[in-house]
């Protein structure tokens, strides 16, 4: 299996409040991306990380931002959590060389 | 726009029964396509790519193949333990992948 851990693996958060999920990787994978998974919806990307301090957005970025400050780190925030990003976030990572995607065990996040 | 429409979107199926599930899509220059099982509760494990039409590859009871519109996923006398959600994705621009909704199959014993 991937290397690949996600925290938490579950939160319950209020309105209003910033939440932050964080991903982690052994595989020195360049690539990392951020999606969530909603019935109905499927897998949407909400960002991803090309190397170090280098990000873009994915189709659903509004409302979210991330950090890459190491290799191995990719963070999402939600600045100001909504009840309609209670979702399952799932983190994934690639390489360079064949882009298949490894996913992380998602987190499920519930805005109340 | 890139586009991928998995069908059909829930599959029932005897053990024993074999079928196909179909991903077609529509992207400007293939570059692959990939095909990854999810259960309930997981994240989504990696199957197979597959580069250009005609390419075949297998594991265990499942064969994938694909053509210039559409791929298969053909499950061959599947088990119970083949229950899973199917995904394909087709990798666009900077090789950012557009996923399908996926096939929930279930198959009974």
């Amino acid at each position: 299996d991937a290397g690949i851990t996600q925290s938490p693996r579950h939160k319950v958060t209020e309105t209003g409040t910033p939440v932050t999920l964080r991903c982690h990787q052994t595989e020195n994978h360049r690539y990392m991306y951020w999606y969530r998974q909603d019935p109905g919806h499927g897998l949407r990307l909400i960002h991803y990380s090309y190397g170090v301090k280098d990000t873009d957005k994915g189709e659903v970025s509004d409302g979210y931002s991330v950090s890459r400050s190491k290799t191995e780190d990719f963070l999402l925030t939600l600045e100001s959590a909504t009840s309609s990003q209670t979702s399952v976030y799932f983190c994934a990572i690639s390489s360079v060389s064949d882009h298949e995607q490894y996913f992380g065990p998602g987190t499920r996040l519930t805005v109340t | 726009e890139d586009q991928v429409t998995q069908s059909p979107e829930a599959l029932r199926l005897q053990e024993g029964e074999s079928s196909s599930l179909n991903c077609s899509y529509t992207v400007s220059g293939l570059r692959g396509l990939f095909w990854y099982r999810q259960d309930p509760g997981k994240g989504p494990e990696f199957l197979f790519t597959l580069y250009s039409a005609g390419e075949e590859k297998e594991k265990e009871r499942l064969k994938a193949t694909l053509t210039k519109k559409e791929s298969f996923l053909h499950i061959t006398a599947p088990k119970p333990e083949d229950s899973a959600t199917y995904l394909c994705a087709v990798p666009g621009g900077s090789y950012i992948p557009t996923f399908g909704r996926g096939t929930s199959l279930i198959v009974h014993p």
